[in-house]
Formats: C-alpha cells, structure tokens, sequence
C-alpha cells in the first residue's frame, strides 16, 4: 500500500499562474481533506471532503479549489497564485471512526515568486 | 485568539530527560484529543488519542487531557534521539466529523 500520495513534490510558480495539486488514497477512505503549514501556523483546513461527492470549506478556503474526484483523489487548485500561498500543502485521508486518525502524504512545498 | 494555542518551543533537552509538551484551548465542544507527530520534512502521524477527561499511556508516552482547564498535555520518559520531531496537538468535536483543529506544533530536540 501506498498510503497517500501527492505530485508535485515541489513546484515553483510566478504569481497569476495556475496549477492543480493532486491527491490519490488506497486505503479507501471516505474523507479527505487538504492543508496548508506556514511556520508558527500548525496545520490549516482548507477544504474537504467528507464522503464522495461533497466538498465543504475549512478554515482559509480563499483562493483555492477542490475537486473530489472520485472516493481515491482528491486535488486542489489555486486558479491565480499569489504569494501569500507559498507554503507546504499536505493531502490526508481518513474513515470515519470515532477518532477519524488522518493518515497524511508527504506534503507539496510550493513557492509563488 | 486561536481555538488552541501550543507553546513552538523550540525546546531541546538531553537525552533521557522527561519531556511535557501542552496545549490549552478555548473550545468546551471538543471531546477527542490528539497527539501527531511530524519529523522533519515529512507528514504528520498520529501518535497517541484519548476521548474525554483522564490519562493514556502508551510505552514511554502518556497524555493526559483535563477539560474543566480545558488543558491537554503528552509526557515522554526516558525521550531519545529518535523522538526529536514537531509535536502537534489535535482536538474535535463530537458533531465535527473529521474536522480536526491543531495546535501550532512544538519543535523538540533531543540531543545524545
């Protein structure tokens, strides 16, 4: 098993430019969810996504977009970059227990210039 | 003012020492506590969780969770090298799903 996997590992944007974070879990969970980590700021919510088919906001959703694409990928998208989105962006997944224990992925480490 | 405020650190002590890491937060709805761990360049993973009041042990770690202080702490004996990481608490509510709030993390060393 891979666990939770997340490409790219880096990518460096110029601000006003696009791209699409992406997301796949084999565990087959029904939630998943996408962070930010800014040093200081522990981990913030994003967005996501409780069961297939639904998506809801997190704590600083502004900015991005999600797309739950089917129960095993989940990817975020910034449409127009900007720096204060330079941060490391970490993908997790969980099922629904009592502690709904997130397994993470190894983080995408983006820097907007 | 955050839902749960976590003391960064950093904080390095020798090899051997006792470590207590806390945090305290605001929220009384919260019922599930969480310790992550996060070495460095890596993902969190969960290390320890508890439900309610009380204490957890779980070989040379044990949280403790005080809600009328609304106050959680995790305790390493005996801490090695190896323990040497970012410690981030994590709390929900009942009816919050898996929506987890997290502290800012502390940065421990500990050092041979």
């Amino acid at each position: 098993n891979a666990g939770v996997t997340q490409t790219p590992k880096f990518q460096v944007l110029k601000t006003g430019q696009s791209m699409t974070l992406q997301c796949a879990q084999d565990m087959n969970h029904n939630s998943m969810y996408w962070y930010r980590q800014d040093p200081g700021m522990g981990l913030r919510l994003i967005y996501y996504s409780a069961s297939e088919g639904t998506t809801d906001k997190g704590e600083v959703p502004n900015g991005y977009n999600v797309s739950r694409l089917n129960k095993r990928e989940f990817s975020l998208r910034l449409e127009s970059a900007a720096p204060s989105q330079t941060s490391v962006y970490f993908c997790a997944s969980s099922e629904w227990t009592d502690y709904y224990e997130q397994y993470f992925g190894p983080g995408t480490r983006l820097t907007v210039t | 003012q955050k839902e749960v405020e976590q003391d960064p650190g950093p904080l390095s002590v020798p090899e051997g020492a006792i470590v207590s890491l806390n945090c305290t937060y605001s929220n009384s709805a919260f019922q599930y506590f969480m310790w992550y761990r996060q070495y460095s360049r890596k993902g969190p993973e969960l290390l320890m969780y508890t439900y309610s009041s009380g204490n957890k042990e779980d070989g040379r770690f044990t949280a403790q969770v005080d809600k009328s202080s609304k106050y959680i702490s995790l305790f390493i004996r005996d801490s090695q090298p190896s323990d040497s990481a970012t410690y981030l608490c994590a709390m929900r509510g009942g009816t919050s799903y898996g929506k987890l709030t997290f502290g800012q993390g502390t940065i421990l060393t500990v050092h041979p």
